[in-house]
């Protein structure tokens, strides 16, 4: 049980499109989700925090406007890097938890190069 | 199927004792292995695994791969309170994605 799955795994843009990552809890209904970028040297910065129905939750010095995050439903987040640009590149993980519980469920993660 | 078995699920011990968090894993093209702890917002990266049988320490922690047996360890010695959180293991397989554990929720008692 608790699994997130994460579309698509790997996705190559060109500078100046949108791509949009999909977060899915696929047994489970999520009330939080949380989107988070890994670093080169393995560190995760979480991004944004999006409750179920509400707007998302940006961490200091993320861009919410270069960062789209829709959570529509309790088994469906959806988070979309406009305008891509290099320096976006990256790997994006997200996690989903349930409402009063501390756990929390990873995804895959998704490979985004920007050329 | 690929699946990342973390063991115990939980632990309480007092300050002081030493730990050992496990993780066992069965993938397919295993690339490495990693080690977070989670207290608040993002994990925390400790460590990353290779190579079998290279102990990596940071202080009081140190983890090892064992990639016959298929299974990594997080030591902890002289435990603290700080050092209560969710430990995760996650294996990256040769197509970058990430297997997670459920994690083991550490807590240390005074």
């Amino acid at each position: 049980g608790a699994v997130v799955s994460q579309h698509p795994s790997r996705v190559i843009c060109k500078s100046g499109t949108s791509v949009k990552i999909e977060c899915r809890s696929l047994d489970f209904q999520a009330t939080t989700m949380f989107w988070y970028r890994q670093f080169p040297k393995k560190s995760l910065m979480l991004m944004a925090t999006s409750n179920e129905g509400s707007k998302a939750t940006y961490e200091q010095g993320v861009e919410k406007d270069k960062f789209l995050i829709n959570h529509a439903s309790l088994t469906l987040s959806t988070l979309t890097v406009t305008s891509a640009h290099p320096e976006d590149s990256s790997f994006y993980i997200c996690s989903a938890s349930v409402s009063g519980s501390y756990e929390q469920y990873f995804g895959p993660g998704t490979r985004l190069t920007v050329t | 199927e690929d699946k990342v078995v973390q063991s115990p699920l939980s632990l309480v011990v007092h300050e002081g004792d030493t730990v050992t968090l496990n993780c066992s894993y069965e993938v397919t093209n295993f690339r490495s292995l990693l080690w977070y702890k989670q207290e608040k917002k993002a994990p925390t990266f400790l460590f990353m695994l290779t190579s079998s049988g290279i102990e990596k320490k940071s202080g009081r922690l140190s983890s090892i791969l064992d990639k016959k047996e298929l299974f990594s360890i997080l030591n902890i010695t002289a435990t603290q309170t700080g050092d209560s959180a969710v430990y995760l293991c996650a294996v990256k397989h040769s197509n970058y994605q990430l297997i997670w554990g459920a994690g083991t929720k550490l807590i240390i008692k005074p």
